[in-house]
């Protein structure tokens, strides 16, 4: 079965400093990939997509930036951490025809 | 704005009503979906229901589609206190993979 790992769960950084969140995807091949952030416990926004290997799309200007060095690896980048990064970030996967799948998300404090 | 919008932002219930979520969007869909997320924890899929279809069940959810006035409802009856959640609606664009996310309605169920 497909499964998705993103990880840490919490993280508290500085300003400044730089960040790397992972997610991995099992149990599929070529998956579409996608980075989240989710404000305040409400609405998710888009910040990333990517439908295969080094191929990566922004939806949004902003001080991060993804990577998919593998197939079923996603990492989401910041060299210098604004405290406007806060906020609960999460991966998800999606095939052709169903649902996306989530991971369980990273709650990310910049101070 | 791409952005679904949902009504009502919040709502409670009494375990054992039907809990109502309203959901509109702006563009062509080729499908939407619903999501359920519990606090500080990642998405999961509840239904999808493509553009061609007008109502869908599973278990005690009821979705249903308006593609005329770009509306979607999800039905959830004989709601339990486990049901206290946040549900999202999110819909694919028939231009590509990119699931576009409501505000959320946090669903509160007393028991």
């Amino acid at each position: 079965s497909q499964t998705i790992h993103q990880w840490p769960a919490t993280l508290v950084q500085p300003v400044g400093s730089p960040l790397s969140l992972e997610c991995t995807v099992e149990g599929t091949s070529n998956p579409n990939l996608y980075w989240y952030r989710q404000a305040a416990g409400r609405g998710l926004q888009l910040l990333f997509y990517s439908v295969g290997i080094g191929q990566i799309s922004s939806e949004v200007p902003q001080n991060l930036s993804a990577s998919r060095p593998q197939d079923r690896q996603f990492i989401l980048s910041s060299k210098k951490l604004l405290l406007s990064d806060s906020g609960f970030y999460l991966c998800a996967w999606s095939g052709q025809y169903y649902g996306y799948t989530f991971g369980s998300g990273t709650r990310l404090t910049v101070v | 704005s791409q952005q679904g919008e949902e009504d009502p932002q919040a709502l409670s219930i009494q375990e054992g009503e039907n809990a109502t979520m309203n959901c509109s969007y702006k563009t062509s869909i080729n499908n939407l979906q619903w999501y359920r997320q519990n606090s500080g924890r990642g998405l999961v899929h509840l239904i999808l229901i493509r553009s061609n279809e007008r109502e869908k069940h599973s278990g005690r959810l009821r979705v249903t589609l308006d593609t005329s006035k770009k509306s979607s409802s999800l039905l959830i009856t004989a709601s339990r206190a486990a049901d206290t959640a946040s549900y999202f609606c999110a819909f694919l664009g028939n231009q590509g993979g990119k699931l576009i996310f409501g505000q959320g309605t946090e669903l509160s169920v007393k028991p």
